[in-house]
């Protein structure tokens, strides 16, 4: 069974630019949860889509957006760059078990400059 | 506002020691996961603890719910080279459909 995939792996960018990053979760795997994770905050959370909807969402400016296809494949996208957004992008996806259990891609880092 | 405290931040030990990581709230979770993380890669699940009480053993990793399903340890017996990552536990709220990150342990075992 293949993993999570997550494109691309490394990216660098200026500020003011936009990003868009993908995410193809595990084949029947319906949720996918996007995390940054850096040094000093750890992993925090974005948001989740299910079935094309977000499901919930984290405490990030509206600068991130995120979006959920029909073969359930993720894209989440940053707009006017900041120095701060530099860090892992990580997506996860989840099946059905009721304990919820991610599993994680291997993230793409962004580095704003 | 952080839910979920692990202690230590940072760990570093001599290869054969014991160790223990501890992740502690004042919140009541439905369950609670470990991962760990190696550099360059995602977080990888270890085990999920759901009864308050229980615990796992993952070869020479144990690992337990607290007894209020608020906290959980990781013990490492004889830790080697190869267990050097980021652990991070994770609690499940809303009936699991929103999990709450540690800010992790970065352990490392040296030689």
């Amino acid at each position: 069974k293949a993993g999570v995939t997550q494109t691309p792996r490394y990216l660098i960018k200026t500020r003011g630019q936009q990003v868009t990053l993908s995410c193809s979760p595990i084949s029947g795997h319906r949720s996918v949860s996007w995390y940054q994770q850096t040094p000093g905050q750890g992993l925090q959370f974005l948001f989740e889509y299910f079935s094309e909807t977000q499901r919930n969402k984290g405490n990030f400016p509206g600068r991130f957006s995120g979006r959920q296809f029909s073969n359930s494949r993720s894209e989440m996208n940053v707009s006017t760059l900041e120095l701060g957004d530099s860090a892992l992008y990580l997506c996860a996806s989840r099946g059905e078990s009721r304990t919820g259990e991610l599993f994680f891609g291997e993230g793409s880092r962004l580095t704003v400059l | 506002t952080q839910l979920l405290e692990q202690s230590p931040q940072f760990l570093s030990i001599q290869e054969g020691e014991n160790l223990t990581v501890y992740c502690n709230s004042s919140s009541v979770f439905s369950s609670l996961q470990w991962y760990r993380q190696e550099p360059g890669e995602g977080p990888v699940l270890l085990v999920t603890v759901v009864t308050g009480g229980e615990v796992k053993k993952l070869k020479r990793l144990t690992f337990q719910f607290g007894d209020a399903r608020k906290d959980s340890s990781l013990h490492i017996t004889a830790a080697q080279p190869g267990d050097t990552g980021l652990y991070l536990c994770a609690g499940a709220i809303q009936g699991a459909q929103k999990l709450v990150f540690g800010q992790g342990t970065r352990l490392t075992i040296n030689p």
